[in-house]
């Protein structure tokens, strides 16, 4: 089993619409969370850290069950400019800081 | 000002080539890494340093030795180059090793490609 699965997608949406991707994790020892975003040919970038009371920034939203071990991410009212590679990253407990990457999930918002 | 830069953006060589890749933050962070992303995607920590001190090394081949001359550089040196090793390299850093909820820096990326 992976270490951080995600579906692939892609996700195709139009403009306003919701959508929510999913990851799940292997080690339930794992310390902390967080999704970052992919452009095309670019470098990946925090997009919000995620904490185990769930948080909220603007239009996404990341949610956090340890229990089942998946991770979630929301995004209300998609613009096109969401239209990225949305990253699940966990950090095993092994070492202080690093970090496994999921393969990625491809959102592509269209107008 | 870019927070963390490498150089080359592009390189292209031919397989048993040896050949280097700088990072350089200039955010004054205490941690840099190195990953490499292949043509599926996924992102792989290589290694990573505190203050120059390997902290992380993963199961890469010797032929990569990455050197930190100082805690805001951090090269990767390869050498004898295979098909393998075409991929996107990543530099990035992070304040504090110790503390899991740092966010890590990308630099921009170099594609390396074996001919």
């Amino acid at each position: 089993r992976k270490e951080v699965e995600q579906d692939p997608g892609p996700f195709n949406v139009p403009e306003g619409a919701t959508v929510a991707f999913n990851c799940t994790y292997s080690n339930s020892a794992s310390q902390s969370f967080f999704w970052y975003r992919q452009d095309c040919r670019k470098e990946p970038k925090l997009l919000m850290s995620v904490y185990s009371s769930g948080n909220e920034d603007g239009r996404f939203t990341a949610q956090l069950n340890r229990a089942s071990q998946y991770i979630s991410l929301l995004i209300r009212d998609s613009k096109l400019s969401d239209s990225a590679t949305y990253l699940c990253v966990v950090n095993p407990p092994e070492y202080g800081n690093k970090l496994v990457f999921g393969a990625g999930t491809i959102l592509r918002v269209k107008s | 000002d870019t927070a963390v830069s490498q150089t080359p953006k592009y390189l292209v060589t031919q397989m048993g080539n040896d050949k280097s890749i700088k990072c350089e933050q200039n955010l004054g962070h205490d941690t840099m890494y190195w990953y490499k992303q292949d043509s599926k995607k996924f992102l792989k920590i290589m290694f990573s340093y505190n203050n120059k001190e390997l902290i992380i090394n993963e199961t890469v081949p010797n032929r990569f030795s990455p050197k930190s001359p100082d805690k805001a550089h951090l090269n990767l040196h390869i050498n004898s180059l295979e098909l393998g090793d075409s991929a996107v390299y990543f530099c990035a850093s992070s304040q504090d090793a110790g503390s899991s909820y740092n966010e890590q820096f990308f630099g921009p990326g170099t594609r390396l490609t074996v001919l």
